[in-house]
């Protein structure tokens, strides 16, 4: 199993580009989530799912869109991306009471 | 609501020496509570996890950690750090039942010295 994987793991966006970030899970997990992290602040929930077709907002969605058609993916999009969004972002999916996490992609947007 | 608060941003250590990480949660009703552990340059991976039964829980790499209900603690311990301890460790809490939704602590940045 290769478990939660991220592309791209490094980009540089300039303002107002938009991207989509991809996350793909081979555990045949429902739930998955979406997550910043910034220096010193942990981790913030950008957007969450349950299942195929149902997405719902986590605590910092602004700015970003998901879509999750299959089981195994669930990518965010980022439309117009602002130097707020610079920040490494962490794709994550959940077994019983575990989280499984991927190597995460770090975004700059200049 | 349930909210997490790790004590120490950063915590420093020598090599050999006793390793306790602080984590002090806020829920109404008893939670269930995760450590999870980051290496550089890499993602989160559960390092133990409390759920119901024992309270004192062991994890990988020797760590332990103790649920203490009369003081909302949660902290994770290690008899005597190695230099390969070095990483950033956040203390996390969700409720039992409904959805999967934990809140995570900020972090607490462990730092071996040989």
């Amino acid at each position: 199993n290769a478990g939660v994987t991220q592309t791209p793991k490094f980009r540089i966006l300039k303002i107002g580009q938009s991207m989509t970030l991809q996350c793909t899970q081979d555990m045949n997990h429902n739930y998955m989530y979406w997550y910043r992290q910034d220096p010193g602040m942990g981790l913030k929930l950008i957007y969450y799912s349950v299942g195929a077709g149902i997405t719902d907002k986590g605590e910092v969605p602004n700015g970003y869109n998901v879509s999750r058609s299959t089981t195994e993916d669930f990518p965010l999009r980022l439309e117009l991306a602002a130097p707020s969004q610079t920040s490494v972002y962490f794709c994550a999916s959940k077994s019983a009471n575990e989280q499984f996490f991927g190597p995460g992609t770090r975004l700059t947007v200049l | 609501a349930q909210s997490v608060t790790q004590l120490g941003s950063h915590v420093s250590v020598s090599e050999g020496a006793l390793v306790l990480l602080r984590c002090n949660y806020s829920s109404s009703v008893p939670p269930y509570l995760f450590w999870y552990v980051q290496y550089p340059n890499q993602g989160l991976q559960l390092l133990l996890k409390y759920t119901t039964g024992a309270t004192l829980v062991k994890g990988i790499n020797g760590f332990e950690a103790e649920f203490k209900k009369s003081e909302t603690s949660f902290h994770l311990t290690k008899p005597s750090a190695h230099m390969s301890d070095a990483a950033e460790y956040f203390c996390a809490v969700r409720p039992p039942g409904g959805s999967y939704i934990p809140t995570f602590g900020r972090g607490t940045s462990l730092i071996v010295h040989p």
